[in-house]
């Protein structure tokens, strides 16, 4: 089955920073890949997402980037606000409805202002 | 996108008693749901896919007989924790993907404290 790497397990970054969450992933048959964003005893938000069929993606300050040869994906965040402070988690899995995702073990990202 | 309703928010309740917990798609027919189990500071481990109108589908690890699942609606699959421990304690969070871009929804999830 799918083994998702998540690393770091903590940033902590200074409000105006970047910030770069690496992941990899073991199932070359997987060809979606979902991050989110978790507060303390919240549901899980998507914030991005991207398909195999494409490298990059971006939205606003936040981008993802996806190498399917060495099978790993990374989100950037830009201009950091203490607001993004967060855990953050990565996902993969098929492009299917019936299939579920399997999460990396998380980032927890602090922005001090 | 869909609305995942899941009930309650929390319980808390006596060792050995059983604890039932509900997911609900709210806006479109969900014959797969899935249900997960977080610890304190851990991530979102999948314990089971939950089929509707068939068993469900257990991870290595997830006892079937202690975690049960019940998907008998398109709508609705209940997770019950039967002879509860306080090693169950946990936060337990179901998930639907929509059939058409599959993007995945939670409920709001469900803090268990088994004491």
């Amino acid at each position: 089955g799918e083994n998702v790497e998540q690393h770091p397990s903590t940033l902590s970054v200074q409000e105006g920073d970047s910030a770069v969450i690496k992941c990899t992933y073991s199932d070359s048959a997987s060809n979606y890949f979902p991050w989110y964003k978790q507060e303390l005893g919240k549901r899980p938000q998507l914030i991005i997402d991207i398909r195999s069929n494409v490298g990059e993606k971006k939205d606003q300050r936040i981008a993802v980037t996806l190498n399917k040869t060495a099978k790993h994906f990374s989100l950037h965040i830009t201009e950091t606000q203490p607001e993004d402070s967060a855990v953050y988690f990565c996902a993969a899995t098929i492009n299917q409805a019936g299939t579920a995702l399997i999460f990396g073990k998380g980032t927890t990202l602090s922005v001090s202002s | 996108g869909a609305v995942v309703s899941q009930h309650p928010s929390w319980v808390i309740c006596k060792s050995g008693t059983s604890v039932k917990i509900e997911c609900r798609s709210l806006d479109f027919q969900a014959t797969t749901m899935f249900w997960y189990r977080q610890f304190p500071k851990q991530s979102l481990m999948l314990m089971a896919t939950s089929n509707e109108g068939s068993k469900a589908t257990y991870e290595q690890g997830v006892e079937k007989d202690k975690f049960l699942i019940n998907h008998a609606s398109l709508t609705l699959s209940t997770l019950t924790v039967t002879s509860a421990h306080p090693e169950d304690s946990s936060f337990y969070i179901c998930s639907v993907r929509n059939t058409g871009n599959t993007e995945a929804f939670f409920g709001q999830g469900t803090r268990l404290t088994v004491v």
